[in-house]
């Protein structure tokens, strides 16, 4: 297993500007998750996929962020129009088909200015 | 609704156990127990689910009460290693994928 895999690990984007994030899951994994997470909190959910469906999406989630998983594989999280409150990081996660434990990438730090 | 941890903080010495509980106003589907150090991501530590399933690291052991909607980490003779924020994850029964995190338990070990 090589596990999560998250790109890019660090981003300083100018408020205005769209930014994507990519994951790779692990490979036999047919579940993948979003998540945003701030100081001191914990992670909080945005999205879920199973294989290349959208099945669930935060209602905290604006018509600004949209996930894509087109072939069941890696999936993007992107941001439009970026604000400072959008500064957090953004986790990635994937489980296998049964007990459903999520295993979590190292993150996309991102920062707004 | 975000299920509640205590205690908030604690500080071991190494060698000591500790116990963190994770309660839920909600029915419960299963139960995520996470350790996140500092600047990384969280690990995964135990996933327990109602009807007595459960499935996680060999050191670590936990237990889930399906009545009162709570669970428990165990944590003995703790190292080092040990310290870090641990949360609590629950799945509705119903209620979906969405995996809501507690509010945090802050675990340091000294020497």
């Amino acid at each position: 297993d090589t596990g999560v895999s998250q790109d890019p690990r660090h981003k300083i984007t100018k408020r205005g500007q769209n930014v994507t994030f990519r994951c790779d899951p692990i490979s036999e994994h047919n579940r993948l998750y979003w998540y945003r997470q701030t100081l001191g909190q914990g992670p909080e959910f945005l999205t879920y996929f199973q294989n290349e469906a959208q099945l669930e999406k935060s209602r905290l989630l604006s018509d600004r962020f949209s996930a894509e998983r087109p072939k069941g594989s890696f999936s993007t999280l992107e941001i439009q129009r970026t604000e400072q409150g959008d500064s957090a990081m953004y986790l990635c996660a994937s489980s296998p088909p049964r007990f459903y434990e999520q295993y979590f990438g190292p993150g996309t730090r991102l920062t707004v200015t | 609704q975000q299920p509640v941890q205590s205690p908030q903080a604690v500080i071991l010495r190494e060698g000591e156990d500790a116990v963190i509980n994770c309660s839920s106003s909600k029915a419960l589907y299963s139960v995520h127990w996470y350790r996140q150090k500092h600047g990384e991501a969280p690990v995964f530590l135990m996933i327990l689910l109602k009807g007595g399933e459960q499935k996680g690291h060999d050191k670590i052991s936990a237990s889930f009460n399906e009545k009162k909607q709570q669970s428990s980490l165990y944590l003995t003779a703790s190292q080092l290693s040990y310290s870090g924020t641990y949360f609590c994850g629950t799945l509705l029964t119903g209620g979906g994928n969405k995996l809501t995190f507690g509010t945090g338990t802050q675990l340091k070990v000294e020497l």
